[in-house]
């Protein structure tokens, strides 16, 4: 069973529409959740952090996490076209060191 | 200032060789990763050291071999590259080793021929 796990999509949004992401784990250990944006050919890029059950703002961004579901997501609002990237979701898995998932595509049609 | 970097950004060579990848932090991070990213985007951990002592030695062909001279920085030499070594190769650093934001640097693209 895969430690993080997202939907390769591509989930298509039209601009300005609220795009969701999902990402679920398996370790019930797990404090540490993060969200990374991965342009074409370029690095990750950290876009939020969450470590307590609930949601957390910043901008246009909100994440959401549900420790007794394990379950996070990742709500972008108003999206737009320079938003289209694969976002990576990754969680402390107890390994000393950050689990990724495989990502989800993101196209924002304009 | 650049934040995590690495060379080279590209990598081209032909099976059988031995190449070198190196990664420079200037956040004085003491932790520092190695990952792999595959055609599907598949971000994989390689190896990662806290202070220069290696923490995570994942299911990597021993061809690998990661140096850690100083907390700042961190190489992968690779020796004999096969053809399935060709992939984005990623360092990465954070303040302390577990679940710790991470920063990446821009990657080398590696392609075996």
């Amino acid at each position: 069973q895969k430690e993080v796990e997202q939907n390769s999509g591509p989930l298509s949004v039209p601009e300005g529409a609220i795009a969701s992401l999902n990402c679920t784990y398996s370790d019930r250990g797990s404090q540490s959740f993060f969200w990374y944006r991965q342009y074409s050919g370029k690095s990750p890029e950290l876009i939020m952090s969450i470590y307590s059950n609930g949601d957390k703002e910043d901008g246009r961004f909100t994440a959401q996490l549900n420790k007794a579901s394990q379950y996070v997501s990742l709500l972008i609002r108003d999206s737009q076209p320079s938003d289209s990237a694969t976002y990576l979701c990754a969680a402390d898995t107890g390994r000393r060191a950050l689990t990724f998932g495989s990502g989800t595509r993101l196209q924002v049609q304009p | 200032d650049t934040a995590v970097s690495q060379t080279p950004k590209y990598l081209v060579t032909q099976m059988g060789n031995d190449k070198s990848i190196k990664c420079e932090q200037n956040l004085g991070h003491d932790t520092m990763y190695w990952y792999k990213q595959d055609s599907k985007k598949f971000l994989k951990i390689m190896f990662s050291y806290n202070n220069k002592e290696l923490i995570i030695n994942e299911t990597v062909p021993n061809r690998f071999s990661p140096k850690s001279p100083d907390k700042a920085h961190l190489n992968l030499h690779i020796n004999s590259l096969e053809l399935g070594d060709s992939a984005v190769y990623f360092c990465a650093s954070s303040p302390r080793e577990g679940g710790e934001t991470q920063y990446f640097g821009p990657g080398t693209r590696l392609l075996v021929l």
